[in-house]
């Protein structure tokens, strides 16, 4: 799988978007990007995948420029509840959430009040 | 709640006492996976089953010991651990085989906290 280099950690408050970048200039052309979650003491969980361009869902975006060595995931109008380490991965669209899924150090955003 | 459960959420043993974490899931999925979460550091991916054969074995210490008797159900069975040994134990699933461009999202369950002594 593609290494990725996320901010170790990052603040915010309350009401403002906060963009997390990845940067994974070893992306092979069938790789996919996926962003997970994680509560203290609990485990990750999946946000969203991308190829290329932009994916938006119901919880975040994620912008993928055309080279694809880097995407941002974007959280609009986070919350307190939104405190937590969020991870990049990258890798083939059947590893990625599959056998050889490896977790990096992730992003440990803290918004504030 | 996302389908996967881990019994028990907290444990504490002694580094003479054997014990077993206990995973469900109830999704129908045909791989499961045990991580380790450290303090402060990256998840560890420790074993990967799918279909109930080990597919993946991270050269994780003899005193870590997997089961997986049938595809909802898996186990780590704990012996003569060390105090660097307490971290979170993360059970996880997913559909099985990576191909054809599915997407394997994993599902993890809540952990299991152990404290060794």
């Amino acid at each position: 799988l593609a290494k990725t280099t996320q901010p170790i950690s990052m603040d915010s408050y309350e009401g403002q978007e906060v963009n997390i970048t990845c940067s994974h200039n070893n992306i092979a052309t069938n790789d996919y990007i996926t962003w997970y979650q994680q509560f203290p003491s609990q485990g990750p969980r999946f946000i969203i995948q991308g190829y290329k361009t932009k994916v938006t869902n119901e919880v975040a975006s994620l912008f993928i420029p055309a080279d694809r060595k880097s995407s941002t995931l974007s959280l609009p109008r986070v919350s307190l509840s939104d405190t937590a380490v969020y991870y990049c991965l990258v890798g083939d669209r059947g590893d990625t959430g599959g056998f050889k899924t490896i977790f990096g150090a992730g992003t440990r955003l803290f918004v504030k009040a | 709640e996302t389908g996967v459960t881990q019994t028990p959420r907290h444990l504490v043993m002694g580094m003479t006492n054997k014990k077993s974490l206990k995973c469900e899931q109830h999704l129908g999925h045909n791989a499961m996976y045990w991580y380790k979460q450290s303090a402060k550091k990256p998840l560890e991916l420790m074993f990967v089953y799918s279909l109930e054969e080990r597919v993946e074995n991270n050269s994780v210490p003899s005193r870590f010991s997997p089961e997986c008797p049938n595809s909802s159900h898996l186990f780590l069975h704990l012996h003569t651990l060390q105090p660097e040994d307490s971290a979170l134990y993360l059970c996880a699933s997913s559909q099985d085989t990576p191909s054809g461009g599915s997407y394997n999202e994993q599902f993890f369950g809540p952990g299991t906290r152990l404290t060794v002594l």
